[in-house]
């Protein structure tokens, strides 16, 4: 089975810190989004990448950043955290191969910014 | 522009049939996603239509008609374990492959 772990389950931080949050997947997958859920709003892509070093901007990038130096591995840096960043971040892994719309999440990093 | 339009909310009982509809946007449209998210569980995929026409999956079918812009996730036999969010997605392309999700449809089954 694909594993999508995200690093940490809840975070607390405060307004002004650097945050990182990890996810790593075990399949091999090309593809790594990262998400964030908020009620009412649905799952709102902010970057992802389609290969090792490369990646895009989604529809709300502004205050994040990625990085994906391996291929298994893919962090998203809120630079200097707000409030409005406190949300759900979601994680996933997607095949090319299989050219499908299926990814694989993993279990979310709820984010608090105090 | 790329987004997909779904009902907030459904209500339905045990043992009925439930349909979710979802429109969108088609500029770089591949295919239409579903996919379930339980309260404090991450979304699970459902299903993938690419072409037109109703894909079956025991309880669940998903269909899709490009020349509509619309496709629907259909669920029969409605047990109260199928109570969660629903999302459609859209595959589509910039250049490479994204995953464009709809704002959740939240399904109540009552007894």
């Amino acid at each position: 089975d694909v594993k999508v772990t995200q690093s940490s389950r809840y975070l607390v931080k405060r307004t002004g810190e650097k945050v990182f949050l990890e996810c790593v997947q075990d399949m091999d997958h090309e593809n790594m989004f990262w998400y964030r859920q908020d009620p009412g709003l649905g799952l709102r892509l902010i970057y992802f990448s389609y290969d090792v070093k490369m990646k895009e901007k989604g529809d709300i990038p502004e205050g994040y950043s990625v990085s994906r130096e391996k291929k298994e591995r893919f962090s998203l840096i809120l630079e200097s955290a707000s409030t409005n960043q406190t949300s759900m971040y979601l994680c996933a892994s997607r095949s090319t191969e299989l050219n499908t719309g299926e990814l694989f999440f993993g279990e979310g990093s709820r984010l608090t910014v105090l | 522009g790329q987004s997909l339009e779904q009902p907030s909310e459904v209500t339905a009982v045990e043992g009925a049939i439930v349909q979710i509809n979802c429109t969108y946007q088609t500029s770089g449209f591949y295919g239409l996603s579903w996919y379930q998210q339980h309260d404090g569980g991450a979304p699970t995929f459902l299903s993938y239509n690419a072409l037109d026409g109703l894909e079956e999956t025991g309880r669940f079918s998903s269909f899709l008609s490009r020349s509509d812009s619309y496709g629907y996730l259909l669920l029969q036999e409605l047990q109260m374990k199928d109570s969660a969010s629903y999302f459609c997605a859209g595959l589509f392309s910039g250049g490479y492959n994204k995953l464009i999700f709809g704002a959740g449809t939240r399904l109540a089954v009552h007894p």
